[in-house]
């Protein structure tokens, strides 16, 4: 089936640094969204990008969707101690699923 | 709108005992989906629903887990019996559109132990 595999796993960054997650898909995704979820919290929504090779700006939150829309990226500009979590891609898979990667887990040391 | 509430939010359970996790969506979302976290498997989807009729539930692990959705406004997630093997967080979402164009919300999650 479908999946969606995101790297790295895990990083650790001095607050100020930048930090970047990719994510790939196996198959041509439709869209791909971006989820952030806080140490003991639950995923909530950031953002959905829809076109091929699509860029999209939230403040210090860059996403970009791949041209031939199998691959997405999360780039962090100045990471903040706020920033901290664990940032999942997801994408549709058969019959209406939501498949999630299995995330990036964001240290910032301060 | 309050958003997805999800109880309880923590569960201490004997192994063999019965379970119940309750999920109020968000008025007017027709998709109701219930997750499960764990740090092996991450977030695996186990049921969904639209309009109150479980559409997939091919990621429910066994027979021990059942899901229902008597009404637009509540769904439960029930194992019986309980194993600590079920430890885990159980997320509930909702969604007005399918999963192919929506964000889903999510609830807090029930954290459950089975000792």
């Amino acid at each position: 089936g479908q999946q969606v595999m995101q790297i790295p796993q895990y990083q650790h960054v001095q607050e100020g640094e930048d930090f970047t997650t990719y994510c790939n898909s196996s198959t041509t995704l439709s869209n791909i969204q971006w989820y952030k979820q806080r140490p003991g919290g639950h995923p909530v929504f950031l953002i959905q990008l829809v076109k091929s090779g699509e860029v999209k700006k939230q403040k210090r939150l860059t996403f970009q969707f791949g041209e031939a829309k199998k691959n997405s990226s999360l780039h962090i500009t100045a990471t903040q101690t706020t920033d901290v979590g664990t940032y999942f891609c997801a994408g549709p898979g058969y019959g209406n699923k939501l498949v999630f990667g299995a995330g990036t887990i964001l240290r910032v040391k301060s | 709108d309050a958003g997805v509430i999800q109880s309880p939010r923590h569960e201490v359970t004997e192994m063999g005992q019965e379970v119940t996790l309750r999920c109020k969506p968000i008025s007017g979302h027709d998709y109701l989906f219930w997750y499960r976290q764990t740090m092996m498997r991450g977030l695996e989807l186990l049921i969904y629903f639209n309009n109150n009729v479980p559409i997939d539930d091919s990621g429910m692990p066994e027979d021990r887990f059942s899901a229902k959705m008597p009404n637009a406004s509540f769904s439960t997630l029930k194992i019986q019996p309980s194993e600590p093997r079920d430890s885990a967080v159980y997320f509930c979402a909702s969604s007005y559109r399918s999963t192919n164009t929506g964000e889903l919300f999510f609830g807090e999650g029930s954290r459950l132990t089975v000792l």
